[in-house]
């Protein structure tokens, strides 16, 4: 597609549920990253992925954190047993690597009450 | 540890007038930087970047910054803002060329402008 496609745009959720959140990444982009962005702050990194794989999911906060992309293009983030300290933006990024810069999402706003 | 800091939380400047937004950085290494500017309800653009060679980078919108070794710094600037301007600015740095690796944030800078 033409930029990074984030879904659901808002998700409320009740506290204990799990969730999943959708990163759809520019067409041939290899590398994909996501952030969270609490309220007034800036995106703090959480995983990403190069391919299929996890090159770096130093950032993940918890096991309850989880990330996937079976094909190397889209993108779940599921979180199990949501608590109301996981709300905030979570932003998907990607890139393709010598191409100078990533392109974010416009984030899906997590709620958890 | 990498760190960025964004000593100015919240800026007001007139319409017209000059704009600096500070950064500054902590890194063992040679730093990537990037400026983004973020929208409300928006996701995060991308103003201007600096991997090596003259350190006065040009952007998008008019914004340029300046990158101090010394000072381990890179400030943001606009010689005059528009309305549209008004948003929040994150300074960024990365380890790694080519857009490889993770990004870390500075907490951002809040921008108004007063007409």
């Amino acid at each position: 597609g033409a930029g990074v496609s984030q879904t659901p745009s808002n998700k409320v959720t009740e506290k204990g549920k799990y969730v999943e959140l959708r990163c759809d990444p520019i067409s041939g982009h290899t590398a994909l990253y996501w952030y969270r962005q609490s309220l007034g702050q800036g995106p703090e990194f959480l995983i990403y992925f190069q391919g299929t794989g996890a090159a770096d999911d130093s950032g993940l906060p918890n096991d309850r954190f989880f990330a996937v992309r079976p094909e190397g293009s889209v993108s779940t983030l599921k979180i199990q047993r949501t608590e109301r300290g996981d709300s905030a933006v979570y932003l998907c990024a990607s890139s393709y690597p010598g191409l100078e810069g990533y392109t974010f999402g416009s984030g899906t706003r997590l709620t958890v009450v | 540890a990498q760190s960025v800091t964004q000593p100015d939380i919240h800026i007001t400047v007139s319409e017209g007038a000059s704009l600096e937004l500070r950064c500054n950085y902590s890194y063992g290494a040679t730093p990537y930087l990037f400026w983004y500017v973020q929208s409300p309800g928006q996701g995060l653009q991308l103003l201007l970047k600096y991997f090596s060679g003259d350190t006065l980078v040009q952007g998008i919108k008019g914004f340029e910054a300046e990158f101090k070794r010394s000072q381990s710094s890179f400030n943001l600037r606009k010689p005059s803002v528009h309305w549209s301007d008004a948003a929040e600015y994150f300074c960024a740095v990365g380890a790694r060329r080519g857009s490889q690796g993770n990004l870390i944030f500075g907490k951002g800078t809040k921008l108004s402008v007063k007409p």
